[in-house]
């Protein structure tokens, strides 16, 4: 199984300060067809987990720019340019290149 | 608006089975695969399985094999997974999720579902 990990687990934040997240996977989640099989979710407090990122940048309908994806095999990063309140919550990455999918640990964001 | 609606929360003792429904609308159930995600207290996001809406050709994660079975209804638009012979720790927040295929993510999810596994 592909093994995700994600850094910091916790993550204090300013609103209206630039955050960034870290997932690595244990093995490339480049695919033959050239994409990355890497998405982005955001779990708020008592809800589902929404879908942020997808292909490893590609934002996600109704998703603010303020959100952004990149990275390449197995390093990536979400970055969110000003943080809002209402973006607290636990960021996940996940692989969807093979089955089982994969999530990392998430990313508590809080703010300070 | 596409919706995915799961059924209500299940006490089950343990060694018991448990089935959750997950309803779908606002598009063409049969052309987008359905998937099973769940969340133990505390814990990351854990795949299940899926099953093709269509076709009704389904994947495990090797951890379930044996105790999971993921079905669909097309005429009801419902898919359906049965977890058996539960252990205390299955309890954990079931979620049914939406794969879009041009996006190769879970674009819209279930409510989800509280299971506790309890004597």
């Amino acid at each position: 199984d592909i093994v995700m990990t994600q850094s910091p687990l916790s993550l204090p934040v300013t609103p209206g300060e630039p955050a960034s997240i870290s997932c690595r996977s244990s093995q490339s989640l480049l695919h033959s067809n050239g994409y990355t099989y890497l998405d982005w979710y955001l779990q708020k407090p008592g809800k589902s987990p929404q879908l942020l990122i997808y292909l490893g940048s590609n934002r996600a309908s109704g998703v603010p720019d303020r959100f952004s994806g990149s990275g390449s095999g197995t390093d990536f990063t979400l970055k969110i340019s000003r943080v809002e309140a209402g973006d607290v919550g636990v960021y996940y990455c996940m692989q969807a290149l093979q089955p089982p999918f994969t999530f990392g640990p998430g990313t508590r964001v809080v703010i300070k | 608006q596409v919706q995915l609606v799961q059924s209500g929360a299940e006490v089950k003792k343990p060694g018991a089975s448990v089935k959750v429904s997950c309803k779908a609308s606002g598009y063409t159930f049969i052309n987008y695969p359905i998937h099973w995600v769940r969340q133990a207290p505390g814990q990351r996001l854990e795949w299940m399985g899926w099953i093709n809406a269509g076709n009704g050709n389904r994947k495990y994660s090797q951890k379930f094999q044996g105790r999971l079975t993921i079905t669909r209804d097309t005429s009801a638009r419902t898919a359906y997974m049965e977890l058996s012979f539960l252990r205390s720790d299955d309890t954990a927040v079931y979620y049914c999720a939406r794969m879009s295929g041009p996006l190769e993510a879970f674009d819209f999810w279930g409510q989800g579902t509280m299971v506790t596994v309890s004597s």
